[in-house]
């Protein structure tokens, strides 16, 4: 149990639907991130929000709309997405906590998801 | 520019010693982390060096040359639940973001 949750941990969706991915941590942390890991690629940081600001925004497509309501609380809003973006999508967190001891990121199980 | 370069694969037996190198090239520079990730896991965090250096952590150490834009991990003792992807990810300077690499998978045998 690493203290991020991630749901669901798998979608399949259409090109035409819109979906929300949601990520919670129970760690006390004030940062949230949200990755995109592709076969053969590198984790790519899309979105990072520290105390539910946006701080940075890796020049991701605006089909792709993140939402911080709290700082336990991440969604990634998802519309009308194309098959390329099918991908593991990772949610992390980090901070100044009694657990983190170098603000490392801890991070979700993902979401697998898969673009027909 | 920003770049990291790993191994892509290496294969080691049980029981030896395995060094994972790491070169970067970032605009910035606040850490340097190393993650672990097995097939269809998350990953999860193994070292953090900041500073010049060695850090030994049980089983694994990490060593940092800022200089030289180099790290590496080692990793002694090899067990098969060694098996994984090791991410080399430098921070930024903002500390707002890991940078990672592509990965090294190791390959554990008996």
């Amino acid at each position: 149990e690493t203290g991020v949750t991630q749901t669901p941990r798998h979608l399949v969706m259409g090109m035409t639907n819109k979906k929300s991915l949601k990520c919670e941590q129970h760690l006390g942390h004030n940062a949230m991130y949200w990755y995109k890991q592709s076969a053969k690629k590198p984790l790519e940081l899309m979105f990072v929000y520290s105390l539910e600001e946006r701080v940075e925004n890796n020049s991701v497509p605006s089909r792709f709309s993140p939402e911080c309501p709290n700082s336990s609380h991440l969604f990634l809003h998802l519309h009308t997405l194309q098959p390329e973006d099918s991908a593991l999508y990772l949610c992390a967190s980090s901070g100044t906590s009694g657990r983190s001891s170098y603000n490392e990121q801890f991070f979700g199980p993902g979401t697998r998801l898969t673009v027909l | 520019g920003q770049n990291i370069d790993q191994p892509t694969e290496m294969t080691a037996t049980e029981g030896a010693i395995v060094q994972i190198n790491c070169t970067y090239q970032t605009s910035g520079f606040n850490g340097l982390f190393w993650y672990q990730q097995h097939a269809g896991e998350a990953p999860t965090f193994l070292s953090y060096n900041v500073l010049d250096g060695l850090e030994e952590k049980g089983r694994f150490s990490s060593f940092l040359s800022r200089s030289k834009g180099y790290s590496y991990l080692l990793l002694k003792e090899l067990q098969m639940k060694d098996s994984a992807s090791y991410l080399c990810a430098p921070m930024n300077q903002a500390g707002t973001a890991l940078i990672f690499g592509k990965g090294t998978t190791l390959s554990v045998s008996s």
